[in-house]
């Protein structure tokens, strides 16, 4: 089974235009979420989304990224008009939703996508 | 805020146990401990997870104090290759909306000595 596909692995970006970072979720999960780790930091929680639903975005900046979960397709998070700032690795994971078997609860993450804004 | 207090770092020979410890005094009756580790550069990996039984897997066991107060992940024979960033997470399974998202604080730090 496929593991979380983000990509591209590697982006760079000049300031002020936009970085798209796509997730595919492992097969038969429906939720999707967002991590943020800058440099030398911990994991930061962005957002987390259902198939066409974003059910927590408490962590999300308020202005220039939003995130998406269509019902076909990976989810994509948006950086429009980056800056230095924005650069770091972006985590995504998945989960089935629950009840699901024997799932347990855990994420499943993804190797992440490594911005840099130059 | 991670809901967890862990020492920032610590030090293990290779070959010997790794014992972990994560204090979560604070815990409610329905949240499990959740253990995760991040190798350098990679994405964080499950490694398991408790309500109030010692659990073991074929990476880890997990001890988890009778007053569930503080637990800890027990490598039995640490490698090189564990060297990591190792998470405890405190988080309720059977809910959905907010809850269901894991909080990660600063974790510690392993490092395997040859």
């Amino acid at each position: 089974n496929a593991g979380v596909m983000q990509n591209p692995r590697h982006l760079v970006r000049r300031r002020g235009q936009e970085a798209r970072l796509r997730c595919s979720p492992m097969k038969g999960h429906s939720h999707v979420y967002w991590y943020r780790q800058l440099p030398e930091e911990g994991l930061k929680f962005m957002v987390y989304l259902q198939k066409e639903n974003i059910i927590d975005e408490s962590g999300m900046p308020k202005e220039r990224f939003s995130a998406e979960f269509p019902k076909e397709g990976p989810s994509i998070l948006r950086i429009q008009q980056v800056v230095r700032g924005d650069s770091a690795a972006y985590f995504c994971a998945s989960s089935p939703a629950l009840p699901a078997g024997t799932y347990t609860g855990e994420l499943f993450f993804g190797e992440g996508s490594r911005l840099t804004v130059l | 805020d991670a809901k967890t207090t862990q020492p920032p770092s610590m030090d293990c020979a290779e070959g010997r146990a790794a014992n972990l410890p994560c204090n979560h005094s604070t815990i409610s009756g329905n949240e499990y401990v959740y253990w995760y580790r991040q190798i350098h550069s990679q994405g964080p990996q499950y490694i398991i997870h408790g309500l109030k039984n010692n659990e073991t897997n074929e990476m880890a066991s997990l001890i988890i104090t009778e007053d569930r107060k503080s637990s800890t992940l027990i490598l039995p024979h640490a490698t090189l290759r564990d060297t990591a960033v190792y998470y405890c997470i405190v988080r309720v399974v059977n809910s959905g909306g907010s809850n269901y998202k894991l909080t990660f604080g600063k974790g510690t730090l392993l490092t395997v000595n040859p």
